[in-house]
Protein backbone atom coordinates (compact mmCIF):
# COMPACT_ATOMS: atom_id res chain seq x y z
CA UNK A 1 0.00 0.00 0.00
CA UNK A 2 1.16 3.71 -0.74
CA UNK A 3 1.22 6.02 2.23
CA UNK A 4 2.61 8.87 3.12
CA UNK A 5 3.69 10.46 6.93
CA UNK A 6 4.12 13.94 8.31
CA UNK A 7 5.39 12.69 11.72
CA UNK A 8 5.04 16.38 13.42
CA UNK A 9 1.51 17.86 13.69
CA UNK A 10 2.95 20.82 14.38
CA UNK A 11 6.53 22.88 13.72
CA UNK A 12 7.34 26.03 16.09
CA UNK A 13 9.99 28.20 15.22
CA UNK A 14 10.99 31.64 15.25
CA UNK A 15 11.00 34.32 12.56
CA UNK A 16 14.16 34.51 10.39
CA UNK A 17 15.27 31.00 11.77
CA UNK A 18 15.58 28.12 9.38
CA UNK A 19 12.62 25.71 9.29
CA UNK A 20 12.02 22.19 8.37
CA UNK A 21 8.90 20.21 7.43
CA UNK A 22 9.47 16.32 7.61
CA UNK A 23 7.85 13.78 4.92
CA UNK A 24 8.76 9.85 4.68
CA UNK A 25 7.00 7.90 1.93
CA UNK A 26 6.62 4.15 1.35
CA UNK A 27 5.65 3.12 -2.75
CA UNK A 28 5.84 0.68 -4.54
CA UNK A 29 7.45 2.37 -7.84
CA UNK A 30 8.83 5.54 -8.33
CA UNK A 31 7.38 8.48 -6.85
CA UNK A 32 6.51 11.85 -7.79
CA UNK A 33 6.43 14.03 -4.53
CA UNK A 34 4.88 17.55 -4.28
CA UNK A 35 4.32 19.97 -1.23
CA UNK A 36 1.47 22.30 -1.19
CA UNK A 37 0.23 24.85 1.46
CA UNK A 38 -3.44 25.67 2.55
CA UNK A 39 -3.87 28.81 4.38
CA UNK A 40 -6.85 29.20 6.59
CA UNK A 41 -10.36 28.87 5.01
CA UNK A 42 -8.85 28.43 1.25
CA UNK A 43 -7.94 25.97 -0.65
CA UNK A 44 -4.06 23.80 -1.15
CA UNK A 45 -1.95 25.57 -3.02
CA UNK A 46 0.97 23.68 -4.87
CA UNK A 47 5.06 24.80 -3.53
CA UNK A 48 7.20 22.81 -5.56
CA UNK A 49 7.57 19.04 -6.79
CA UNK A 50 9.95 16.50 -7.63
CA UNK A 51 9.70 14.64 -10.68
CA UNK A 52 13.24 13.68 -11.70
CA UNK A 53 16.58 15.04 -11.84
CA UNK A 54 18.71 16.85 -9.18
CA UNK A 55 17.50 15.74 -5.69
CA UNK A 56 17.02 19.27 -4.52
CA UNK A 57 14.31 21.37 -5.69
CA UNK A 58 13.18 24.72 -5.55
CA UNK A 59 9.47 26.28 -5.27
CA UNK A 60 7.60 29.36 -4.28
CA UNK A 61 7.95 31.60 -1.42
CA UNK A 62 11.76 30.34 -0.99
CA UNK A 63 11.11 26.85 -0.01
CA UNK A 64 12.61 24.29 -1.23
CA UNK A 65 12.78 20.30 -0.78
CA UNK A 66 15.46 17.46 -1.12
CA UNK A 67 14.23 13.71 -2.52
CA UNK A 68 16.15 11.27 -0.58
CA UNK A 69 16.01 8.03 -2.36
CA UNK A 70 17.28 5.93 0.35
CA UNK A 71 15.53 7.00 3.44
CA UNK A 72 12.42 7.84 1.26
CA UNK A 73 12.05 11.07 2.48
CA UNK A 74 10.92 14.44 1.13
CA UNK A 75 10.96 17.36 3.61
CA UNK A 76 10.39 20.74 3.01
CA UNK A 77 13.01 23.58 3.82
CA UNK A 78 13.26 27.53 4.22
CA UNK A 79 16.60 28.88 5.19
CA UNK A 80 14.78 31.98 7.23
CA UNK A 81 11.10 31.66 8.13
CA UNK A 82 8.70 34.39 7.38
CA UNK A 83 5.24 34.79 10.52
CA UNK A 84 3.98 34.79 7.03
CA UNK A 85 4.35 31.10 6.31
CA UNK A 86 2.39 30.31 9.29
CA UNK A 87 -0.09 27.40 7.64
CA UNK A 88 -0.72 23.81 7.24
CA UNK A 89 1.85 22.15 5.24
CA UNK A 90 0.93 18.66 3.04
CA UNK A 91 3.07 16.30 1.37
CA UNK A 92 1.59 13.97 -1.65
CA UNK A 93 3.08 11.22 -3.64
CA UNK A 94 1.68 9.77 -7.11
CA UNK A 95 3.38 6.94 -8.10
CA UNK A 96 4.76 6.32 -11.67
CA UNK A 97 2.07 4.47 -13.53
CA UNK A 98 -0.82 4.98 -10.91
CA UNK A 99 -3.59 7.10 -11.18
CA UNK A 100 -4.17 8.16 -7.12
CA UNK A 101 -2.83 10.48 -5.26
CA UNK A 102 -1.44 10.13 -1.43
CA UNK A 103 -1.53 13.00 0.91
CA UNK A 104 0.02 13.44 4.37
CA UNK A 105 -1.91 14.07 7.44
CA UNK A 106 -0.41 17.22 7.24
CA UNK A 107 1.90 19.83 9.41
CA UNK A 108 0.53 23.37 11.14
CA UNK A 109 3.64 25.32 11.12
CA UNK A 110 3.70 28.55 13.39
CA UNK A 111 6.56 31.37 13.04
CA UNK A 112 6.77 33.58 15.74
CA UNK A 113 8.20 37.06 15.43
CA UNK B 1 -8.43 34.02 -14.33
CA UNK B 2 -7.71 30.12 -13.98
CA UNK B 3 -9.43 28.75 -11.14
CA UNK B 4 -11.36 25.72 -9.57
CA UNK B 5 -14.54 26.71 -8.37
CA UNK B 6 -16.83 24.99 -6.20
CA UNK B 7 -20.62 25.08 -5.20
CA UNK B 8 -21.87 25.95 -2.27
CA UNK B 9 -19.18 26.51 0.06
CA UNK B 10 -21.22 25.61 2.90
CA UNK B 11 -23.76 23.07 3.19
CA UNK B 12 -25.92 21.62 5.99
CA UNK B 13 -28.60 18.98 5.06
CA UNK B 14 -29.98 16.16 6.74
CA UNK B 15 -29.46 12.22 6.56
CA UNK B 16 -30.59 10.97 3.65
CA UNK B 17 -31.44 14.02 1.60
CA UNK B 18 -29.52 13.75 -1.70
CA UNK B 19 -27.24 16.55 -2.37
CA UNK B 20 -24.91 17.55 -5.56
CA UNK B 21 -21.33 19.33 -4.72
CA UNK B 22 -20.63 21.35 -7.99
CA UNK B 23 -17.15 21.99 -9.45
CA UNK B 24 -16.37 23.29 -12.43
CA UNK B 25 -12.50 24.49 -13.92
CA UNK B 26 -11.58 26.30 -16.80
CA UNK B 27 -8.00 25.70 -17.97
CA UNK B 28 -9.25 22.70 -19.64
CA UNK B 29 -7.73 20.42 -17.52
CA UNK B 30 -8.32 16.66 -18.47
CA UNK B 31 -7.29 15.02 -14.65
CA UNK B 32 -10.16 16.10 -12.27
CA UNK B 33 -10.48 14.69 -8.32
CA UNK B 34 -12.83 14.89 -5.63
CA UNK B 35 -11.10 14.27 -2.13
CA UNK B 36 -12.25 15.15 1.79
CA UNK B 37 -10.39 16.79 4.13
CA UNK B 38 -10.47 15.73 8.03
CA UNK B 39 -8.68 16.41 11.01
CA UNK B 40 -5.46 14.46 11.35
CA UNK B 41 -6.06 12.54 8.37
CA UNK B 42 -5.28 14.74 5.61
CA UNK B 43 -6.45 14.57 2.25
CA UNK B 44 -7.94 11.67 1.36
CA UNK B 45 -9.19 10.72 -2.54
CA UNK B 46 -12.68 10.04 -3.19
CA UNK B 47 -13.17 9.61 -6.81
CA UNK B 48 -11.10 10.75 -9.90
CA UNK B 49 -11.50 11.11 -13.48
CA UNK B 50 -8.67 10.72 -15.87
CA UNK B 51 -11.01 12.30 -18.80
CA UNK B 52 -14.59 12.84 -19.97
CA UNK B 53 -16.52 9.75 -19.01
CA UNK B 54 -13.61 8.21 -17.64
CA UNK B 55 -13.93 7.85 -14.10
CA UNK B 56 -12.35 5.72 -10.89
CA UNK B 57 -12.64 5.36 -7.27
CA UNK B 58 -9.75 6.61 -5.23
CA UNK B 59 -9.49 5.75 -1.33
CA UNK B 60 -13.17 6.05 0.08
CA UNK B 61 -15.42 6.20 -2.87
CA UNK B 62 -18.07 4.61 -0.30
CA UNK B 63 -21.37 6.80 -0.53
CA UNK B 64 -20.14 8.76 -3.02
CA UNK B 65 -20.97 9.19 -6.74
CA UNK B 66 -19.43 11.22 -9.95
CA UNK B 67 -19.74 12.11 -13.51
CA UNK B 68 -17.96 13.45 -15.76
CA UNK B 69 -19.64 14.15 -18.88
CA UNK B 70 -18.21 18.23 -20.05
CA UNK B 71 -14.55 18.09 -19.80
CA UNK B 72 -14.92 21.20 -17.73
CA UNK B 73 -17.21 19.76 -14.73
CA UNK B 74 -17.06 17.23 -12.23
CA UNK B 75 -19.77 17.06 -9.83
CA UNK B 76 -19.71 14.94 -6.52
CA UNK B 77 -23.02 13.00 -5.37
CA UNK B 78 -23.85 11.91 -2.02
CA UNK B 79 -27.58 10.46 -2.73
CA UNK B 80 -27.80 9.21 0.84
CA UNK B 81 -25.65 11.50 3.19
CA UNK B 82 -25.01 10.01 7.05
CA UNK B 83 -23.37 11.83 9.45
CA UNK B 84 -19.67 10.23 8.77
CA UNK B 85 -19.49 12.19 5.13
CA UNK B 86 -19.49 15.48 7.39
CA UNK B 87 -16.43 17.06 6.39
CA UNK B 88 -14.53 19.61 3.94
CA UNK B 89 -14.55 18.62 0.65
CA UNK B 90 -11.90 19.89 -2.29
CA UNK B 91 -12.43 19.49 -5.90
CA UNK B 92 -8.74 19.80 -8.19
CA UNK B 93 -7.87 19.64 -11.16
CA UNK B 94 -4.80 18.68 -13.23
CA UNK B 95 -3.51 19.62 -16.64
CA UNK B 96 -2.88 16.03 -18.72
CA UNK B 97 -3.12 12.83 -17.07
CA UNK B 98 0.69 13.04 -16.61
CA UNK B 99 1.62 11.92 -12.84
CA UNK B 100 4.50 14.75 -12.79
CA UNK B 101 1.55 17.64 -13.35
CA UNK B 102 0.82 19.03 -9.90
CA UNK B 103 -3.14 20.15 -8.62
CA UNK B 104 -5.14 23.17 -8.62
CA UNK B 105 -7.53 23.14 -5.74
CA UNK B 106 -10.99 24.74 -5.41
CA UNK B 107 -11.46 27.07 -2.29
CA UNK B 108 -13.53 23.94 -0.59
CA UNK B 109 -16.94 22.88 0.25
CA UNK B 110 -17.88 22.49 4.25
CA UNK B 111 -20.49 19.92 4.47
CA UNK B 112 -22.38 19.19 7.95
CA UNK B 113 -24.78 16.43 7.73
CA UNK B 114 -27.19 16.18 11.02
Amino acid sequence: AQSVAQPEDQVNVAEGNPLTVKCTYSVSGNPYLFWYVQYPNRGLQFLLKYITGDNLVKGSYGFEAEFNKSQTSFHLKKPSALVSDSALYFCAVRVYNFNKFYFGSGTKLNVKP
Amino acid sequence: EAQVTQNPRYLITVTGKKLTVTCSQNMNHEYMSWYRQDPGLGLRQIYYSMNVEVTDKGDVPEGYKVSRKEKRNFPLILESPSPNQTSLYFCASQQGGGQGYEQYFGPGTRLTVT
